[in-house]
């Protein structure tokens, strides 16, 4: 099975870094993927690790070490926009299906 | 762009009624998802297909049933709903890949039962 650990809640002000960190232990691990969702809208992916190290996206970069079973998301810049819950999800080895974390809720202030 | 579309944003239901959940993507997905996520809880999967007629269980699947007659639909089951299924459902699609899984997922449907 799967099981992925993240902070239940993170608060940051504008113009700050927030990282959100993810611990999973699986029995297989294709990659890690993060996603956002705002308050009573749909998930929305934002980015997909499969090998160690940093993927960047604009404001918003991932990060992944397979040996530690550990991976982050960070937001620089805050915007009050992005205030939201953030999923992590691991990918199943056999089928297309994603196993997500409870997410983080961020809450970002002026 | 990818569109997702779920028959309801919200609905009440009594106990004991059949209830069907409907999704519709038009990207031409094979693998669908339905997800019903709870306060604390995350997404927890519930069923998924990756192809028409096609259906397995997903984390939670007890008291729910699903069907994928065409490759666009895929409906969602509560064959005699109950208070505990109060929640929100999340409908989702992909196309399968060997790397990167990305699920693009419907507004969802607030589902309140009595």
């Amino acid at each position: 099975g799967q099981s992925l650990e993240q902070p239940s809640e993170v608060t940051a002000v504008e113009g700050a870094i927030v990282q959100i960190n993810c611990t999973y232990q699986t029995s297989g691990f294709y990659g890690l993927s993060w996603y956002q969702q705002h308050d009573g809208g749909a998930p929305t992916f934002l980015s997909y690790n499969a090998l160690d190290g940093l993927e960047e996206t604009g404001r918003f970069s991932s990060f992944l070490s397979r040996s530690d079973s550990y991976g982050y998301l960070l937001l620089q810049e805050l915007q009050m926009k992005d205030s939201a819950s953030y999923f992590c999800a691991v990918r199943d080895e056999g089928y297309s299906t994603l196993t997500f974390g409870k997410g983080t809720m961020l809450l970002v202030s002026p | 762009d990818v569109k997702v579309t779920q028959s309801s944003r919200y609905l009440v239901k009594r106990t004991g009624e059949k209830v069907f959940l409907e999704c519709v993507q038009d990207m031409d997905h094979e693998n669908m998802f339905w997800y019903r996520q709870d306060p604390g809880l995350g997404l927890r999967l519930i069923y998924f297909s990756y192809d028409v007629k096609m259906k397995e269980k997903g984390d939670i699947p007890e008291g729910y049933s699903v069907s994928r007659e065409k490759k666009e639909r895929f409906s969602l089951i509560l064959e005699s709903a109950s208070t505990n299924q109060t929640s929100m459902y999340l409908c989702a699609s992909s196309r399968p890949s060997s790397g990167r899984e990305t699920q693009y997922f419907g507004p969802g449907t607030r589902l309140l039962v009595l």
